[in-house]
């Protein structure tokens, strides 16, 4: 089946610890995206790749970092720099980034402990 | 900067209602509008795209319109069942950067 693969589905970091969050996709899109969702919110941008090797920065990049060695993998390391990780992270794709549907993952929950 | 608002936060029914949920952009500087549904914990499900160049879009029981020109979208849901319980969110694609900006989400319960 096609889709979007994140891991872990909940994830239990300690303080000053970096943690690496996966995403794999097998519907061969181009563009990929992660996004954070606090409670009662709607969701906010923190990288996106429109293709293989170049990724931008979103609206809550600090703290965070991605790289795009793959079309079908784009992993988010959550560093210690980011103050407040507890959040529901993400992942969604697209074919490109020309006004096509976006998939999403089924998410990771990180939890500082 | 693209902002979204969707208005109610929080819409209670009872089962067998048609309701309208609205979602406002500030910016009219978009490729598409795409509606999702939200169970909790759970990721995001498409439910409908609007192109900019579209006014509506319709699947099932579900009706999107778009004016692009008033940044206003709203969804329809027409006799809505207690399956239709979960978290609405709207989210714009900016022509600027090509991704999508989210508003905080309208949280439907249906009544049995």
């Amino acid at each position: 089946d096609g889709g979007i693969t994140q891991s872990p589905k909940y994830l239990f970091r300690k303080e000053g610890q970096n943690v690496t969050l996966s995403c794999e996709q097998n519907l061969n899109h181009d563009a990929m995206y992660w996004y954070r969702q606090d409670p009662g919110q709607g969701l906010r941008l923190i990288y996106y790749s429109q293709i293989v090797n170049d990724f931008q920065k979103g609206d809550i990049a600090e703290g965070y970092s991605v790289s795009r060695e793959k079309k079908e993998s784009f992993p988010l390391t959550v560093t210690s720099a980011q103050k407040n990780p507890t959040a529901f992270y993400l992942c969604a794709s697209s074919i490109d980034r020309g006004g096509t549907e976006a998939f999403f993952g089924q998410g990771t929950r990180l939890t500082v402990v | 900067k693209q902002e979204v608002t969707q208005i109610p936060a929080a819409l209670s029914v009872p089962e067998g209602e048609n309701l309208v949920l609205n979602c406002s952009f500030t910016d009219s500087a978009i490729y598409n509008l795409q509606w999702f549904r939200q169970d909790p914990g759970k990721g995001l499900t498409s439910l409908l795209l609007i192109q900019s160049s579209q006014r509506e879009q319709t699947s099932g029981r579900l009706n999107a319109s778009l004016d692009k020109s008033s940044g206003r979208s709203t969804l329809y849901i027409a006799a809505s069942q207690p399956g239709d319980s979960a978290t609405y969110l709207c989210a714009v694609g900016d022509t600027g950067r090509r991704a999508l900006t989210f508003g905080s989400g309208t949280r439907l319960q249906v009544q049995p």
